[in-house]
């Protein structure tokens, strides 16, 4: 297994307050992702990097801020949390045209 | 923009059997790759196989193959020999030249013993 961590795995927080959740690997790759998966929508994209200080945008990018200062953490801040941000979240890694491999997940829930 | 469209919601075969999920893709790209993962009650995603556009060969993987039509834009899986531990979601997923991906809503399948 591709060397993924997630944490913190389970969290309940307040409508209004920051949430950080860190991703972290072991592998070297190039690419970090972190998506949200929520019923009847698959996983969609919120932001990704491609380096380090390297980020875009995905599908689902309002409400959420990401950092990556080291090749193997890639952060993912939720500056003020809804509850339309509860949801599971997953980190994944490539590299170049390669296959994505992703973390355990992180259940969020925003009270 | 590309999609990824997985019409079953919901499927179910019984154990030792065969069953087919399907996936169709839009894309104006012409070198790109496709992956089936598999999700688990654990939700830990899985690859189950991955497939190169480039390639006119089918991928397989023991009991799991693609079906790759590229004119069509279809990407379905076979699953031979159904097992109970083959009970799970599974995601169509399409990756292209720059790394980005994307999923389809997924598949959940039953295995019925």
């Amino acid at each position: 297994d591709a060397g993924i961590t997630q944490s913190p795995r389970h969290k309940v927080t307040e409508t209004g307050t920051p949430v950080t959740l860190r991703c972290h690997q072991t592998e070297n790759h190039r690419y970090m992702y972190w998506y949200r998966q929520d019923p009847g929508h698959g996983l969609r994209l919120i932001h990704y990097s491609y380096g380090v200080k390297d980020t875009d945008k995905g599908e689902v990018s309002d409400g959420y801020s990401v950092s990556r200062s080291k090749t193997e953490d890639f952060l993912l801040t939720l500056e003020s949390a809804t509850s339309s941000q509860t949801s599971v979240y997953f980190c994944a890694i490539s590299e170049e045209g390669a296959t994505q491999y992703f973390g355990p997940g992180t259940r969020l829930l925003v009270l | 923009a590309q999609t990824v469209t997985q019409s079953q919601p919901e499927m179910s075969v019984q154990e030792a059997e065969t069953v087919t999920l399907s996936c169709t893709y839009d894309t104006s790209e012409n070198n790109y790759y496709l992956f089936w993962y598999k999700q688990p009650p654990s939700r830990q995603m899985i690859l189950v196989i991955r497939q190169e556009a480039y390639k006119q060969q089918n991928a397989t993987e023991n009991r799991f193959s693609v079906n790759f039509q590229k004119a069509a834009k279809s990407f379905s899986l076979k699953i031979s020999d159904s097992q109970l531990g083959d009970t799970a979601m599974y995601f169509c997923a399409f990756m292209n030249t720059g790394n980005q991906f994307y999923f389809g809503t997924g598949t959940s399948l039953t295995v019925i013993p």
